[in-house]
């Protein structure tokens, strides 16, 4: 079936320190690609979002390139913040679906 | 503008009680759905409503989940019969329509069977 497969965390970095999160993905055909985040106290919001190969979604700093090649929609972002402290999700959905398949979760701590 | 809103944001029962989850879309979204959340993990698709109907309900895990949404607005996920294995966090999105739209997050409801 159709999975999310995101690297285990807790990350803990340092402010302005480089951020990378690895999502990789498993699916029958050719979804559309999301990461949402989920700051302490708040529901899920949407971060950014591609929906066909090669596509680059960003938002805030973040951005994920879709590569079909690597099955993967990995997360960077060049200098984090503490304000950037919370999960990470990445997602999948299906064009003949509207649910969202969710990875694991990651959750990052940036230290000042 | 207000946000999907979810009540209670917490709920207490006992094994064996009878369950009502509320949850509040953004005025004018037509799609609804729902989603569970156990600690630790990603959110697993349990329901989606076009309007009033039930469009999929595939996640739903077993004959104790029902959820309704009568007027298209507000939908309620109701849960007999609770389980211990029925704790997790349950979340509502809505969306403007289904097809390419962006999901929006209520805050979820943390569901708690002793």
């Amino acid at each position: 079936g159709n999975s999310v497969t995101q690297m285990e965390g807790p990350v803990t970095l340092s402010e302005e320190a480089f951020l990378t999160i690895n999502c990789t993905y498993t699916a029958t055909g050719y979804p559309s690609l999301f990461w949402y985040v989920q700051y302490p106290g708040e529901g899920l919001q949407l971060l950014l979002k591609a929906t066909k190969a090669d596509d680059k979604g960003s938002n805030k700093g973040f951005e994920a390139t879709y590569r079909k090649e690597t099955t993967s929609f990995h997360l960077e972002k060049g200098s984090v913040q503490v304000s950037d402290s919370a999960v990470y999700f990445c997602a999948l959905r299906m064009d003949s679906s509207y649910k969202l398949i969710f990875g694991s979760g990651t959750r990052l701590l940036v230290r000042p | 503008g207000a946000g999907v809103s979810q009540t209670p944001s917490n709920k207490v029962t006992e094994k064996g009680k009878y369950v009502e989850l509320r949850c509040d879309p953004i005025s004018g979204h037509t799609a609804l759905y729902w989603y569970r959340q156990s600690l630790g993990q990603g959110p697993e698709f349990l329901i989606y409503f076009q309007g009033t109907g039930a469009a999929d309900d595939s996640g739903l895990p077993n004959d104790r989940f029902f959820a309704v949404r009568p007027e298209g607005s507000v939908s309620t996920l109701k849960i007999q019969r609770t389980e211990r294995g029925d704790s997790a966090v349950y979340l509502c999105a809505s969306s403007q329509g289904l097809d390419g739209d962006t999901q929006y997050f209520g805050p979820g409801t943390r569901l708690t069977v002793l």
